[in-house]
């Protein structure tokens, strides 16, 4: 499976906007980029996910870079309820069970 | 809906004994999933199945055995419990399109295993 490299923590601070990258170098061209956040004692949520072209949804945005080799979860303003550890997963097709990494532990301050 | 409901919450297991992790969705997901989740780490695949009667191996399958005679259940059994199983647990689902189209997995609580 292709890999994707997420800094280890970021810090933010409550009601501005969180950029969050990861790094795909090795993406293929069917790879999906699924992003999940998983919340202090629960199980995972998803958040967005894209192929190509940048995607909105109510709780984020999804840039991804032209080549696609990369991209950023944009929260466009942080609360505390934001924070979380977000994981941002290559997934190749429809039935390809997710692999997590160790994602990117976000703390949001007050 | 409920969504993907997993039972116990908790359980404190003595080396050696055996238990079931029950899951069950009621989103008629053809697709279900067992993740561990050992502390600051990232969540491990255990077994997953495609559907009611076929199941496959993840990537940390030793020492758990899984059955899906259903749809909506998949439970998860230990059979010789061991210090290293002590983690939390993760039952997850998700609707797979024969189309190949992407949609969102769903988890659930997590299971808190102990075992000493």
């Amino acid at each position: 499976d292709a890999k994707t490299t997420q800094p280890n923590s970021m810090e933010s601070n409550e009601e501005e906007p969180v950029h969050l990258p990861c790094n795909h170098s090795t993406i293929s061209g069917t790879d999906y980029i699924h992003w999940y956040r998983q919340l202090p004692s629960q199980g995972p949520e998803y958040v967005i996910h894209g192929l190509t072209s940048n995607v909105n949804n109510r709780m984020a945005s999804l840039a991804i870079a032209e080549d696609r080799k990369s991209s950023t979860l944009i929260l466009h303003r942080a609360t505390l309820r934001d924070a979380a550890v977000y994981y941002c997963i290559l997934v190749g097709s429809g039935n390809t069970p997710l692999v997590f990494g160790k994602g990117t532990r976000l703390s949001v301050i007050a | 809906n409920a969504g993907v409901t997993q039972t116990p919450k908790f359980r404190i297991l003595k080396i050696g004994q055996s238990m079931t992790l029950q899951c069950t969705q009621d989103m008629n997901h053809n697709y279900m999933y067992w993740y561990r989740q050992d502390p600051g780490m990232g969540l491990k695949l255990i077994y997953y199945s495609v559907g009611a009667g076929i199941t496959d191996k993840g990537e940390v399958p030793n020492g758990y055995n899984v059955s899906r005679s259903t749809t909506e259940d998949f439970p998860l059994r230990l059979e010789l419990a061991a210090p290293s199983q002590t983690s939390v647990y993760f039952c997850a689902s998700r609707l797979v399109l024969t189309s190949g189209g992407h949609d969102e997995q769903y988890f659930g609580p997590g299971t808190r295993l102990t075992v000493t």
